[in-house]
């Protein structure tokens, strides 16, 4: 049982904007950066976002990431087929002095 | 360019012993933390640990802590994940990956499968 909680699934057409959640707690998310991954299956988790809402040279605008409090969130914008995989979050956690990841969350291109 | 590789997949009976490696380059090895990731067959991703190869201080998850043993040898920019008694549900992919302080992973290496089956 994951310390930070995800939807076990999402859905999207495309062009659609999909939003992806990630909820925790005072120990983690609130007091640490989110980090969130793509993982394509067959493939090393991706990183897609960093310290919050900072993206990595070569992912496009189209991810986006925000944090409120003790919770974060992960928006795909103009979906495409090739966004289909799993997302995960992930912060440091201070009560247990070491990172966590959220359960992940499939998504499917409809 | 910062690359993790790893060694290659194993197969073992329950019982051996095992050590894999992750071998960082193109970026200051001893000034960033290297961390495992266990990831079980259909499953999400679990955060095992990670190791400061500086000073080689190690933290575990609860969950890991004393089934494995994290090691680093910083002279040949390598970091270690070791078993001394496999069990078959220790059968999974293992991935390690950059840690930029005590945070949350950027790179990642192309993961090791491990097999534990009699």
């Amino acid at each position: 049982q994951s310390v930070l909680t995800q939807p076990p699934s999402a859905s999207g057409t495309p062009g659609q904007r999909v939003t992806i959640s990630c909820s925790g707690s005072s120990s983690n998310i609130g007091s640490n950066y989110v980090y969130w991954y793509q993982q394509l299956p067959g493939t090393a988790p991706k990183l897609l976002i960093y310290r919050n809402n900072q993206r990595p040279s070569g992912v496009p605008d189209r991810f986006s990431g925000s944090k409120s409090g003790t919770s974060a969130s992960l928006a795909i914008s103009g979906l495409r087929s090739e966004d289909e995989a799993d997302y995960y979050c992930a912060a440091w956690d201070d009560s247990l002095s070491g990172g966590e990841f959220g359960g992940g969350t499939k998504l499917t291109v409809l | 360019e910062v690359q993790l590789v790893q060694s290659g997949a194993e197969v073992k009976k329950p019982g051996e012993s095992l050590k894999i490696s992750c071998k960082g380059s193109g970026y200051s090895f001893t000034s960033y933390w290297i961390g495992w990731v266990r990831q079980m067959p259909g499953k999400g991703l679990e955060w095992m640990g990670i190791i400061y190869p500086g000073d080689s201080d190690t933290r575990y998850s609860p969950s890991f802590q004393g089934q494995v043993t994290i090691s680093a040898d910083k002279s040949i920019s390598t970091a270690y994940l070791q078993w001394s008694s496999l069990k078959a549900s220790d059968t999974a992919m293992y991935y390690c990956a950059r840690h930029e302080g005590t945070t949350s992973p950027d790179y990642w290496g192309q993961g090791t499968l491990v097999t534990v089956s009699s």
